[in-house]
C-alpha cells in the first residue's frame, strides 16, 4: 500500500485564522516532506523530516511551522497566512532516510488546496 | 547547483500514437537519481518511472520507457500507444544521492491525448 493521505481536501481561511494541516502514512516510511505548488508550476520543497527531526527548512517564512508527532504523521501550522500563500499544498514521504541519504522514490498524498482571503 | 529543464510547456498526441517528453538538466554531481512524475486534473502526483545514474539500461515501466543519456544530461520520457488517461502534467525530478532529500523538479509539460 503506497499511500499517503492528507486533510482537509480543501481549506479556506482568513489572515488571523489558525489552522492546520495533516498528513499521515503508514508504510514505515522515515522521511516525510511538504512542497507547495501554486497552479501551474512545479512542487517546491518547503520542509523535510528525517527520523522525525527537521533536516530541511527552505527559508519557509515563520507563519508556516511543521511538526513531525512521530514517524507516521506530519502536520504543518498556518497561522496569519496571505493571501499569496493560497496553493496546493503536497505532503510525501520516502523509504528510508539517513542523514545526508537521498534514499528513494518519495510518493504524494492528494494535497490540500488552501485559499487564503 | 542542481537545475532541471523542460523545454516543451504543452505537447498534445492522438490516442494509440507514441509522444517523447524531454528533459535536461544540469550538475556537476555523478551520483543521482532521476524520476517522472504525472499530475493529472485531480492532481495527486504520481510516480511514472524512475532510474539511477549509475544504471547504463534505461529503465522501463509497461508503456513507459526512457532515453537515459548521462554524458549529454539528458533524460526524455517516451510513452507508446497513448491513452486517454495519460492526459496530465508531467514533471521531470532530479535527486542528488547523499543531499538529503532534496528533489527538484523541472517547470512541467502538459500533455494532452486527443481521441
Amino acid at each position: 500500500d503506497t499511500e499517503v493521505t492528507q486533510t482537509p481536501k480543501h481549506l479556506v481561511m482568513g489572515m488571523t485564522n489558525k489552522k492546520s494541516l495533516k498528513c499521515e502514512q503508514h508504510m514505515g516510511h522515515r522521511a516525510m516532506y511538504w512542497y507547495k505548488q501554486k497552479a501551474k508550476k512545479p512542487p517546491e520543497l518547503m520542509f523535510v523530516y528525517s527520523y522525525e527531526k527537521l533536516s530541511i527548512n527552505e527559508s519557509v517564512p515563520s507563519r508556516f511551522s511543521p511538526e513531525c508527532p512521530n514517524s507516521s504523521l506530519l502536520n504543518l501550522h498556518l497561522h496569519a497566512l496571505q493571501p499569496e500563500d493560497s496553493a496546493l499544498y503536497l505532503c510525501a514521504s520516502s523509504p528510508f532516510s539517513v542523514a545526508g541519504e537521498s534514499t528513494d522514490t518519495q510518493y504524494f498524498g492528494p494535497g490540500t488546496r488552501l485559499t487564503v482571503l | 547547483a542542481q537545475t532541471v529543464t523542460q523545454s516543451q510547456p504543452e505537447m498534445s498526441v492522438q490516442e494509440a500514437e507514441t509522444v517523447t517528453l524531454s528533459c535536461t538538466y544540469d550538475t556537476s554531481e555523478s551520483n543521482y537519481y532521476l524520476f517522472w512524475y504525472k499530475q493529472p486534473p485531480s492532481r495527486q502526483m504520481i510516480l511514472v518511472i524512475r532510474q539511477e545514474a549509475y544504471k547504463q539500461q534505461n529503465a522501463t515501466e509497461n508503456r513507459f520507457s526512457v532515453n537515459f543519456q548521462k554524458a549529454a544530461k539528458s533524460f526524455s520520457l517516451k510513452i507508446s500507444d497513448s491513452q486517454l488517461g495519460d492526459t496530465a502534467m508531467y514533471f521531470c525530478a532530479f535527486m542528488v544521492r547523499y543531499n538529503n532529500n532534496d528533489m527538484r523538479f523541472g517547470a512541467g509539460t502538459r500533455l494532452t491525448v486527443k481521441p
